[in-house]
């Protein structure tokens, strides 16, 4: 059980560039996340999904796109990276919406020049 | 729209000392979930406490307790006899029941316990 796994731990992009950071949890968790951290900003929310096919838009959104096309996996697509996206991301993942608490994955920390 | 308010930034405390983490929150909600996080410097994130808005009662768990008032919208943390493992960034949390995937996120309290 490897519970929540990100996918690379460091990344450093160019300007305008795309990606995909990775997310996948086995623990056949309904709910997934995508947070940011920034110094002194705490997490905020990205986009979240409560389910295979169902996906929101959290508090910062733009210039990100998410899709759930299974249970386990919920990549975060950077369109055009631009330096603002330099952060700590971090997926998380909780069993349903009256679970006890989010098991968050380990980070990704992304550098955009 | 939900706010969570940890006006502390940075504490430092000589190991044993008691420290007490301050968390006030704001939400329209009627019901909510309040949580505490621990982020060590390898950088995870770990759940320390989820209290539900309808449940008053002080938690104690070893040295740690957290004290909710729902009257001042509060949900305190204090580390009893500091050790230098304390040592991390602490998070307060919030989100609407049946939510639990939308936290919302203070901008956390940098504690440093010093032997």
């Amino acid at each position: 059980n490897a519970g929540v796994t990100q996918t690379p731990k460091f990344q450093v992009l160019k300007t305008g560039q795309s990606m995909t950071l990775q997310c996948a949890q086995d623990m056949n968790h309904e709910y997934m996340s995508w947070y940011r951290q920034d110094p002194g900003m705490g997490l905020r929310l990205i986009h979240y999904s409560v389910g295979a096919g169902i996906t929101d838009q959290g508090e910062v959104p733009n210039g990100y796109n998410v899709s759930r096309s299974t249970t386990e996996d919920f990549p975060l697509r950077l369109l055009s990276a631009a330096p603002s996206q330099t952060s700590v991301y971090f997926c998380a993942s909780s069993r349903d919406r009256a679970s006890y608490e989010q098991y968050f994955g380990p980070g990704t920390r992304l550098t955009v020049t | 729209a939900q706010k969570v308010t940890q006006a502390q930034t940075e504490i430092s405390v000589v190991e044993k000392e008691d420290v007490t983490l301050d968390c006030v929150y704001e939400t329209r909600d009627t019901t909510y979930y309040l949580f505490w996080y621990k982020q060590p410097p390898s950088g995870e994130l770990v759940f320390l406490i989820r209290r539900n808005s309808f449940d008053e009662q002080n938690e104690i768990s070893g040295r740690y307790s957290w004290n909710f008032q729902k009257s001042t919208s509060s949900f305190n943390f204090t580390i009893t006899a500091s050790q230098v493992v304390d040592s991390a960034v602490y998070f307060c949390a919030l989100s609407p029941t049946g939510a639990n995937s939308k936290l919302t996120f203070g901008k956390g309290i940098t504690l440093s316990v010093r032997p």
